[in-house]
C-alpha cells in the first residue's frame, strides 16, 4: 500500500520568512496529492491540492510542486503570518479503478509549523 | 450549504461500553469517509461509503468497529465493547464523484476510561 513520509515533524519560521514541507509517497499509481491544514481542535482543512498532470500550482502565498519521476511534493508558504500558526498534512490518493472513484487519503504525520512575530 | 458535521463532539466511555459516532456529510456528497487521527498523528483511514454501499473497509482495526449509511446520506461508526486504545479522534469527511477534494467535519475526541 502508499506510504507518505513528510518532513519536518516541527517548523519554526519568523514572521515574514518562508516555511516549506516536504513529503515523499511511495505508490507510483497516486495521481492526487492535497495538503491540509488542522489547527487545535478542529479538523483538517483543504488548504491547497495538485493532480499528477500538473507540475506546480500556486494561490495567493501557498504553493505545491510535485515531481512524479522522484515521487515528492512540497508545500510552499511565503511570507508567513502568525495565523499560518497550525498543524499540515500532506496526503496522497489514487483513483480506485474498481469503483471509478477516489479513494482513501494515505496521511503523512504531520508538520508543526509555528510562526513567531 | 452547511459543511459536513459531527456528533457528538466529545464522547466519554468507560471500557466495554459500546458508541455510536454521527456524520451528516455535505448535501449531495455521494463518498463519505471515516477516518481515525490518533494524538500527534495523521489521519488513518478507517472506511468508505459510495452512497449506501461500503466499497472498502480495510482500515477498520478489528470486528468490534462496524460502520453503516443505510440511506446513502448519515453514517454512523460503532465501536463495540470499547477498549483504550480506541480513544482517538474520528473524523467524517465527504465528497462529490465528480471532484475529489475530501471536506472533513470537526470530529469526534473519544475517550475511553
Amino acid at each position: 500500500g502508499e506510504n507518505v513520509e513528510q518532513h519536518p515533524s516541527t517548523l519554526s519560521v519568523q514572521e515574514g520568512d518562508s516555511a516549506v514541507i516536504k513529503c515523499t509517497y511511495s505508490d507510483s499509481a497516486s495521481n492526487y496529492f492535497p495538503w491540509y491544514k488542522q489547527e487545535l481542535g478542529k479538523g483538517p482543512q483543504l488548504i491547497i491540492d495538485i493532480r499528477s498532470n500538473v507540475g506546480e500550482k500556486k494561490d495567493q502565498r501557498i504553493a505545491v510542486t510535485l515531481n512524479k519521476t522522484a515521487k515528492h511534493f512540497s508545500l510552499h508558504i511565503t511570507e508567513t503570518q502568525p495565523e499560518d500558526s497550525a498543524v499540515y498534512f500532506c496526503a496522497a490518493s489514487a483513483l480506485d479503478m474498481t469503483t471509478d472513484s477516489w479513494g482513501k487519503l494515505q496521511f503523512g504525520a504531520g508538520t508543526q509549523v509555528v510562526v513567531t512575530p | 450549504g452547511a459543511g459536513v458535521s459531527q456528533s457528538p463532539r466529545y464522547k466519554v466511555a468507560k471500557r466495554g461500553q459500546d458508541v455510536a459516532l454521527r456524520c451528516d456529510p455535505i448535501s449531495g456528497h455521494v463518498s463519505l469517509f471515516w477516518y481515525q487521527q490518533a494524538l500527534g498523528q495523521g489521519p488513518e483511514f478507517l472506511t468508505y461509503f459510495q452512497n449506501e454501499a461500503q466499497l472498502d473497509k480495510s482500515g477498520l482495526p478489528s470486528d468490534r468497529f462496524f460502520a453503516e449509511r443505510p440511506e446513502g446520506s448519515v453514517s454512523t461508526l460503532k465501536i463495540q465493547r470499547t477498549q483504550q486504545e480506541d480513544s482517538a479522534v474520528y473524523l467524517c469527511a465527504s465528497s462529490s464523484l465528480v471532484f475529489y477534494e475530501q471536506f472533513f467535519g470537526p470530529g469526534t475526541r473519544l475517550t475511553v476510561l
